[in-house]
């Protein structure tokens, strides 16, 4: 059973940073890209990041290009999205997401909230 | 960046009529060199993550009852419940991964009449 389990959100002041992770089991981690979506409370879905499955490659929304990492460690099953100068516009529940073969996201995990605040 | 429009924002149907979802794409989500659209949708519940539905347009994805079906093709597509149920209740998106920046429609939502 594909398992994505995220840590890491919390009460962040503009400016501040976080580190996003989410435990993958259930599949061969490495052999799948993995996205970062976020929800701001409700609205709809964004999309954020994607890594592939190396690692090699990554890609980002542009508003959050210069400020977010996404990385992983293949070795660990684990996911990670670094968010530096975070924004009151950057508040969502984020959701890591298995990608399918090509961009589809067939495996959410249950989110962890970020809130941007002071 | 594509934008992905849907409608209706809301609809209420019957228990046991259809359901009718359109998603449009900005540009052509068909990549001419496979004939696939590029297009997938995903039904969210109250307090869940989102569930995928529906890749490469109209292809269900196992699990998904038979009553969900997409179609459409390029810019134009459909969501369709073919005879509701008080558990399809939710708030249904679509998404093209044909280009990034992914992009997602901004959602419609299901309820009971």
């Amino acid at each position: 059973e594909v398992q994505l389990l995220e840590s890491g959100g919390g009460l962040v002041q503009p400016g501040g940073s976080l580190r996003l992770s989410c435990a993958a089991s259930g599949f061969t981690f490495s052999s799948y890209a993995m996205s970062w979506v976020r929800q701001a409370p409700g609205k709809g879905l964004e999309w954020v990041s994607s890594i592939s499955d190396s690692g090699s490659g990554t890609y980002y929304i542009d508003s959050v290009k210069g400020r977010f990492t996404i990385s992983r460690d293949n070795s660990k099953n684990t996911l990670y999205l670094q968010m530096n100068s975070l924004r009151g516009e950057d508040t969502a529940v984020y959701y890591c997401a298995k990608r399918g073969s090509s961009g589809w996201h067939d495996y959410w995990g249950q989110g962890t909230l970020v809130t941007v605040s002071s | 960046d594509i934008v992905m429009t849907q409608s209706p924002d809301s609809l209420a149907v019957s228990l046991g009529e259809r359901a009718t979802i359109n998603c449009k794409s900005s540009q052509s989500v068909l990549y001419s060199s496979n004939n696939k659209n590029y297009l997938a949708w995903y039904q969210q519940k109250p307090g869940q993550p989102p569930k995928l539905l529906i890749h490469w347009a109209s292809t269900r994805e196992s699990g998904v009852p038979d009553r969900f079906s997409g179609s459409g093709s390029g810019t134009d597509f459909t969501l369709t419940i073919s005879s509701l149920q008080a558990e399809d209740v939710a708030v249904y998106y679509c998404q093209q991964y044909y280009g990034i920046p992914f992009t997602f429609g901004p959602g419609t939502k299901v309820d009971i009449k």
